[in-house]
Order: structure tokens, then C-alpha cells, then sequence
């Protein structure tokens, strides 16, 4: 298996600019997260899935965040519009079943100017 | 509601030293018990894990024992390499769909 898939690896934009983070999780895997990371914040956790539907996304932390699962196999995070400390490296993960370990992509660096 | 807490890093050590990083939990119920490592520039990924008490995860020379009875899960490796520098977090499962991390420990290993 090719694990989980996230594109692109590395994003710089502008301010104000509409950002599309993208996940293919592992197949057969019925949870999806999404993650930020930062040196302030450490790891966090902003919305997950099961089945494609949305179950928690009491971490987005604002509405210029938004996530969507259309199928098992895709999963996008859109920030718009973006702002410099929207600044981060966005990992996707995904587990088989509830509570199971948890697969995570290589993340992408988010940089916004 | 559930927790964990690691110890506050860095941790600096030369290479062949013994290495502990200390992990304590708080859970209503069974949970089970993760490390993960994250070497720079790369994401999470899982080092060990144990699912009930007593159970002892280990992979690449790393160990961790479930104590239930101290509510902790301590990472230990014998002897450590320049290439175990990493960030390496605890984490549980319990009652909810979601893994709960700590705030990871900084490993910093020296020739």
C-alpha cells in the first residue's frame, strides 16, 4: 500500500489567497483527520471523518477553514482567504477502525507571505 | 476526560546512552497506549503500541511497558544512535474515535 497521499508537499501564497490541501488516505481505512502542527501550538487536532462524514471539527479554528470527504478515497482542507498565521505544516491521517492506530502522510508546508 | 503528559524535552544524550522518556496517562476504562516518532521533515509515525496492561510494545530497540497500576508508558532504548533524533509522542485511545498526543519530547543524540 501506498500509505496515505497528501499534495502538494510544499504550498507558498499570498495573504488573502484561496488554499487547497489534499488526502488520499489508505484504502479500507474508515477515519480520515486532519492535523496542524506548529512550534507554538504543537499538534492539533482540527476536524476527522468516518465514512466520510464529518464527526468533530470543534478544532477549525475559524470559518475560513473548511474540510469535505466527497468519497473513501479523497478528502480536501480549504482555507480561504488564507493569512500569514495560517502558517504550518497540515498532516492528514488515517485508521481502520475507532480508536486504532493511526497512519499519517508526510504533511504539507503551508507558507503564507 | 482523557489525557496524557510527557516529560519536557529536550533530551540530550550521547550516542550509546540509555534513554528513558517518561509518558503518564489519565483514561476512564481500557485504553491502549502509543509512541510515535517523528524524524524532521517527516510526518508521525507509530514505534510501538500495547493494548492492555502489562503488555510491552517494542520496535527498533525501543520498549514500553503498560503500568496500569502507575498509569504510565515509558519509552526506553538500551543504547541510543545519532539516528534516533527525532520528536517522539505518546498517545491513548480510549472511549472516543481519536488518538489523544502528548506534546512530544525533543531527542537530541551526539557522536
Amino acid at each position: 500500500d501506498a500509505g496515505v497521499i497528501q499534495s502538494p508537499r510544499h504550498e507558498v501564497t499570498e495573504m488573502g489567497q484561496e488554499v487547497t490541501l489534499r488526502c488520499k488516505p489508505i484504502s479500507g481505512h474508515d477515519y480520515l483527520f486532519w492535523y496542524r502542527q506548529t512550534m507554538m501550538r504543537g499538534l492539533e487536532l482540527l476536524i476527522y471523518f468516518n465514512n466520510n462524514v464529518p464527526i468533530d471539527d470543534s478544532g477549525m479554528p475559524e470559518d475560513r477553514f473548511s474540510a469535505k470527504m466527497p468519497n473513501a478515497s479523497f478528502s480536501t482542507l480549504k482555507i480561504q482567504p488564507s493569512e500569514p498565521r495560517d502558517s504550518a505544516v497540515y498532516f492528514c491521517a488515517s485508521s481502520r477502525s475507532r480508536g486504532d492506530e493511526q497512519f499519517f502522510g508526510p504533511g504539507t508546508r503551508l507558507t503564507v507571505l | 476526560g482523557n489525557s496524557v503528559t510527557q516529560m519536557e524535552g529536550p533530551v540530550t544524550l550521547s550516542e550509546e546512552a540509555f534513554l528513558t522518556i517518561n509518558c503518564t496517562y489519565t483514561a476512564t476504562g481500557y485504553p491502549s497506549l502509543f509512541w510515535y516518532v517523528q524524524y524532521p521533515g517527516e510526518g508521525l509515525q507509530l514505534l510501538l503500541k500495547a493494548t492492555k496492561a502489562d503488555d510491552k510494545g517494542s520496535n527498533k530497540g525501543f520498549e514500553a511497558t503498560y503500568r496500569k497500576e502507575t498509569t504510565s508508558f515509558h519509552l526506553e532504548k538500551g543504547s541510543v544512535q545519532v539516528s534516533d533524533s527525532a520528536v517522539y509522542f505518546c498517545a491513548l485511545s480510549g472511549d472516543t474515535d481519536k488518538l489523544i498526543f502528548g506534546t512530544g519530547t525533543r531527542l537530541q543524540v551526539f557522536p
